[in-house]
């Protein structure tokens, strides 16, 4: 089945610095990989996905890249703030989204 | 409602016990999906549901652990002679039938068994 690998586990980063969240996949059938945000208490929350016929998407100062070729994706957050400051999750999934395997998460910080 | 209700929000629950947590997906949404996070951990995948059917149950990890949608809509994920491993946050999602469409989750169980 599909693996999904994350890091770093954690990242600090100083408001207003851009920070960047990797992961890697295992199933090359995977076409679609979502990125989640969650905050203390809550579910995860979509902030950004991409399928695999685009290479990059953005979204004000989010922004993701993927290659399909070496089976990994990424996430970068330009000009981060503190309220950016959450677990972020990647996640890949096949052509009928019933099998959405997430990474471990990546616990982000954004000091004042 | 405007998202996914799961209840109750948090259970305690004493070794042994059996316990049954619910979720309300968003109207319409006819996917239904079950995960369990551990502390620490992303959502590990336990089982799907396509209206009333039960397509994927895969990831559940014994059988003691038992989910139902009977009507396509509310679901139920039941937990039979609960043990501490348990323990954990349990998150609905739900979505639309179209392919790769965003999963929306709501806030949770935390189960804790003691």
């Amino acid at each position: 089945g599909e693996n999904v690998e994350q890091h770093p586990s954690t990242l600090s980063v100083q408001e207003g610095d851009s920070a960047v969240i990797k992961c890697t996949y295992s199933d090359s059938a995977s076409n679609y990989f979502p990125w989640y945000k969650q905050e203390l208490g809550k579910g995860p929350q979509l902030i950004i996905d991409i399928r695999s016929n685009v290479g990059e998407k953005k979204d004000q100062r989010i922004a993701v890249t993927l290659n399909k070729t070496a089976k990994h994706f990424s996430l970068h957050i330009t000009e981060t703030q503190p309220e950016d400051s959450a677990v972020y999750f990647c996640a890949a999934s096949k052509y009928n989204n019933n099998d959405m395997r997430f990474g471990a998460g990546t616990r982000l910080t954004v000091k004042p | 409602g405007a998202g996914v209700s799961q209840s109750p929000r948090y259970k305690v629950a004493k070794r042994g016990q059996d316990v049954a947590l619910r979720c309300d997906p968003i109207s319409g949404h006819v996917s239904l999906f079950w995960y369990q996070q551990a502390l620490g951990q992303g959502p590990e995948f336990l089982t799907y549901f396509q209206n009333e059917a039960q397509l994927d149950k895969s990831g559940l990890p014994s059988d003691r652990f038992f989910a139902e949608r009977p009507e396509g809509s509310v679901s139920t994920l039941k937990i039979q002679r609960t043990q501490q491993e348990d323990s954990a946050v349990y998150l609905c999602a739900s979505s639309l039938l179209t392919p790769n469409t965003e999963a929306f989750f709501g806030q949770g169980t935390r189960l804790t068994v003691v």
